[in-house]
């Protein structure tokens, strides 16, 4: 059984400040994938990455895959209130294709 | 192009009480998941379809959960009877599986259970 760890498990910053949510595992990962989820929503994709080493740039957001894609970061520069949510990371293995397994999430507070 | 359509939305019911969920998935998804999610926690994966055939079941409880996707399409999740520890939200995703999975989430259902 895979496992995704995330750390920290929450996270409360004033507006401005930058911050970094890690996802870790044992396990190689074919694919890994960061969602974002608001109260009383579903989570949505931010980004997928699918190389070791890859970075990805979302506006404010960076995300970064590691070299042994056994982990992934999820760098926020500039945080602001409608940053707040829950962060997940998602990992699919080679051998489990379609399976997604999920770390245990971030809650994010960005206080104005 | 129209998201994953869950219902209902909210749901509170009695323990020993049954419970059904509904998901559509969007069009063309092959892939269908449902996932119960404990407030502050990541999803856990209960079920995975691929068309209309069970990939992953290992984490259903299966004593008193069952789920079905008639004709590849739409699903529904039951519990019976239902227990105080099933309150949680139930999250309905599909994906298009090409080379790696995007799942797109329904809103989820909240279920508690009294």
């Amino acid at each position: 059984t895979q496992l995704l760890e995330q750390s920290p498990q929450f996270l409360s910053i004033q507006e401005g400040e930058n911050l970094t949510v890690y996802c870790n595992s044992s396990s190689v990962f074919s694919s890994l994938q960061w969602y974002r989820q608001e109260p009383g929503e579903g989570p949505v994709l931010l980004v997928t990455v699918v190389t070791g080493g890859e970075v990805k740039k979302l506006k404010r957001l960076t995300f970064q895959f590691g070299d042994a894609r056994k982990d992934s970061s999820l760098h926020i520069t500039a945080a602001q209130p409608g940053d707040t949510g829950l962060y997940l990371c998602a990992g699919e293995t080679g051998t489990s294709y379609g399976k997604l397994t999920f770390g245990q999430g971030t809650i994010l507070t960005v206080h104005p | 192009e129209a998201g994953v359509a869950q219902s209902p939305r909210y749901k509170i019911i009695e323990k020993r009480q049954s419970v059904a969920f509904w998901c559509n998935p969007i069009s063309g998804h092959a892939t269908l998941y449902w996932y119960q999610q404990i407030l502050g926690q990541g999803p856990k994966l209960l079920i995975q379809f691929q068309n209309n055939g069970v990939v992953d079941d290992s984490q259903l409880p299966k004593d008193r959960f069952s789920a079905e996707r008639l004709k590849g399409v739409d699903s529904t999740l039951k519990i019976q009877p239902a227990k105080l520890e099933d309150s949680a939200v139930y999250l309905c995703a599909s994906s298009l599986y090409e080379i790696y999975t995007e799942a797109f989430f329904g809103q989820g259902t909240r279920l508690t259970v009294v």
